[in-house]
């Protein structure tokens, strides 16, 4: 069963920083794009991060650049955002996705998502 | 950056009604249109892709439509199940963009 679960989430104080994983099963991990998102409390959805199979392509949003780094470990079926200089801004559930690719291109993305983790709340407060 | 905008931002709906919420895009997308489902405290759910592709698994009263600039997501009988948060978001290009969020309610 396809499945992607977040870990490390919490309380950090502004310019802290803060690692969460997204394990994954279910799938070929490392045949798969992966990208983060993040809700703020009430709010829309916001792109954060992509990473490709190989871990050779990475693209963040402007309002990450610079602070996060987005990794990931093909041996453990592992996926992680290292978040640093975090502002309250960044105060959010995390999510990671699966893009579901393409079945002519298997090394590229399609931005669409078809399994998401349940998510990791980040919370960042003096 | 691309725009999306959802109308309305919530809806107050009977079980049985037909609903249709609406998703512009700042720019043609062609069909590079995908809705999710959210509900309170989940992860968003694949619901169509490519404007009007049916995700594996949902239902077949979900129902998109639209190229360009503007989308529609229809629900043609309202279930139970289907009070939600709709999500619209464009796939055409990175950074990929979501829209505010459509709420449906129960009257």
């Amino acid at each position: 069963q396809l499945q992607l679960v977040e870990s490390g989430g919490g309380l950090v104080k502004p310019g802290g920083s803060l690692t969460l994983s997204c394990a994954a099963s279910g799938f070929t991990f490392s045949d798969f794009y992966i990208n983060w998102f993040r809700q703020a409390p009430g709010k829309g959805l916001e792109w954060v991060s992509y990473i490709n199979g190989v871990g050779s392509v990475i693209y963040y949003a402007d309002s990450v650049k610079g602070r996060f780094t987005t990794s990931r470990d093909n041996a453990k079926n592992s996926l992680f955002l290292q978040m640093n200089s975090l502002r309250a801004e960044d105060t959010a559930v995390y999510f990671c996705a699966r893009d579901r690719g393409s079945t002519n291109c298997p090394d590229c993305f399609s931005g669409v998502f078809d399994s998401w983790g349940q998510g990791t709340m980040v919370t960042v407060s003096s | 950056d691309i725009q999306m905008t959802q109308s309305p931002s919530s809806l107050s709906a009977s079980v049985g009604d037909r609903v249709t919420i609406t998703c512009r895009a700042s720019q043609n997308i062609n069909t590079y249109l995908t809705w999710y489902q959210q509900t309170p405290g989940r992860a968003p759910n694949l619901l169509i892709y490519a404007a009007s592709t049916l995700q594996g698994g949902v239902p077949s009263r979900f129902r998109g439509s639209g190229s360009g600039t503007e989308f529609t997501l229809t629900i043609s009988s309202l279930q139970p199940e289907d009070f939600s948060t709709y999500f619209c978001q464009q796939s055409y290009s990175v950074p990929w963009t979501f829209g505010q969020g459509t709420k449906v309610e129960i009257k």
